[in-house]
């Protein structure tokens, strides 16, 4: 069965530079989600998209922006990179309405600021 | 205060026996439980997820949730080496986000 696809699944970045990161959830699901894991952490909720409409916010730094597109794929924007932005990066999905609203996670994207 | 409490320390257990894992919440708001696996570096990857009070089985599996008590378990029978990894209680919050404990680290000794 086909997965959330996230790209780059590796990104090494400078102090103050910018990054994309990309998620393309399992088909048919309309709801992502953006999680951040720093080493030894447990994920943070971000944000999420339904139907290309945010949906829920969380501890996401105003340097970071997101959106999700037409195609329901989502991009996750970060400005002005800093030390501590360096961790794992994931995207899930799911279907609204589905049983539990089931969140499914892509591979994660590990982005190491320097 | 985290919304999903998981308290133990690192499990070992040896190969053949029964893991228990154990995870309070504090928000009564909140109607999904969800447990997650993750091996180091790799992404969280779904065992099962309830939302009923009682006991849900699938294979090896058994979840437990308590509404009253605030509290979900999971119990993993037959331990394998291949089940060494952390595992991760989640409790869905607001529109749908998701609230993790710190995980439980799990060692099956061969």
């Amino acid at each position: 069965a086909a997965g959330v696809i996230q790209s780059p699944r590796h990104l090494i970045k400078e102090k103050r530079e910018t990054a994309t990161l990309k998620c393309y959830p399992i088909p048919r699901h309309d709801t992502v989600y953006w999680y951040q894991q720093g080493p030894g952490q447990d994920p943070q909720f971000l944000i999420s998209f339904y139907e290309k409409m945010q949906s829920d916010k969380g501890s996401i730094p105003d340097r970071f922006s997101a959106q999700q597109f037409s195609d329901y794929h989502s991009e996750l924007n970060m400005s002005s990179l800093e030390l501590g932005d360096s961790a794992l990066y994931f995207c899930a999905s799911s279907l609204a309405g589905a049983i539990a609203d089931t969140q499914y996670f892509g591979p994660g994207t590990r982005l190491t600021v320097l | 205060q985290k919304e999903v409490e998981q308290n133990s320390g690192p499990l070992s257990v040896p190969e053949g026996a029964i893991a228990s894992l154990n995870c309070t919440y504090s928000d009564r708001g909140s109607q999904s439980f969800f447990w997650y696996r993750q091996y180091s570096g790799k992404s969280p990857e779904l065992i099962m997820f309830i939302y009923s009070n009682g006991d849900k089985e699938d294979g090896r599996f058994t979840a437990q949730l308590n509404k009253a008590s605030q509290y979900v378990s999971l119990l993993i029978r037959d331990s394998q080496p291949s089940d060494s990894a952390t595992y991760l209680c989640a409790g869905s919050y607001g529109n749908n986000r998701l609230a993790f404990g710190k995980g439980n680290q799990v060692v099956v000794i061969p």
